[in-house]
């Protein structure tokens, strides 16, 4: 069974500056695909990114980009240039490619930006 | 931009009593999931369906749930006698096929609470 942890219950960080949200997965499967998603208060969870094991490069979408360590089974998030609209709970997320389409989360984060 | 919805947002029972948790999932998705969320807890799979079937369940999604399609627009969640410790938040997705790179869409959610 696949199992995805977050360390950092709540994080905060003040408008504009680089924040750095952690997740470590544990799995024996090869081919899988890492998410971090988004829900801002009393807003729906919304797709932040997505990394595909079997690649190497980091994924980056805009101000936010991932740290992938396959072997140490890392997966930690980063926000540049935080805004006040980053605050929200952030997951992280796991799912085997083959087989089942269910997402295993972690705990979540809860950030807050300050003005 | 088009949503997953979910009502009621909040639907409170009594222990014993049946509920039926709605979601009307994007219209052109064809894979459906419930996840719940009890308080300071993790999000968890419930269950996946996709053709006007089950195409997987977790351990928790025993004989009391149960999940329909009943027209071309709803995606329904029972639970036939609910207990105190059915009290979450079920929140629905949807997808537009159920290959692993494929985006989860989630709902807002519908907190249950079980007296």
């Amino acid at each position: 069974a696949q199992t995805v942890t977050q360390s950092q219950p709540e994080m905060s960080v003040q408008e504009a500056e680089t924040v750095t949200l952690s997740c470590t997965y544990d799995t024996s499967e090869n081919n899988y695909y890492l998410f971090w998603y988004k829900q801002p208060p009393s807003r729906q969870m919304i797709l932040v990114i997505r990394q595909e094991a079997y690649k190497q490069q980091n994924a980056t979408e805009n101000r936010f980009s991932v740290n992938f360590q396959k072997a140490a089974k890392s997966f930690s998030l980063k926000i540049s240039d935080s805004q006040l609209g980053d605050t929200a709970m952030y997951f992280c997320a796991f799912m085997k490619r083959q087989g089942a389409q269910k997402l295993v989360f972690g705990q979540g984060t809860r950030l807050t930006i300050n003005p | 931009e088009p949503e997953v919805t979910q009502t009621p947002s909040h639907q409170v029972t009594q222990m014993g009593q049946e509920v039926i948790l709605r979601c009307v999932p994007i219209s052109n998705h064809l894979y459906f999931y419930w996840y719940r969320q009890i308080l300071g807890q993790k999000v968890e799979f419930l269950v996946s369906f996709y053709n006007n079937e089950i195409s997987e369940k977790s351990e928790i999604f025993d004989d009391q749930f149960s999940v329909e399609r009943p027209d071309g627009s709803n995606f329904t969640l029972k639970i036939r006698s609910t207990k105190l410790e059915d009290s979450a938040m079920y929140f629905c997705a949807s997808s537009v096929w159920g290959a692993s790179d494929n985006e989860q869409f989630f709902g807002p959610g519908t907190r249950l609470t079980v007296l």
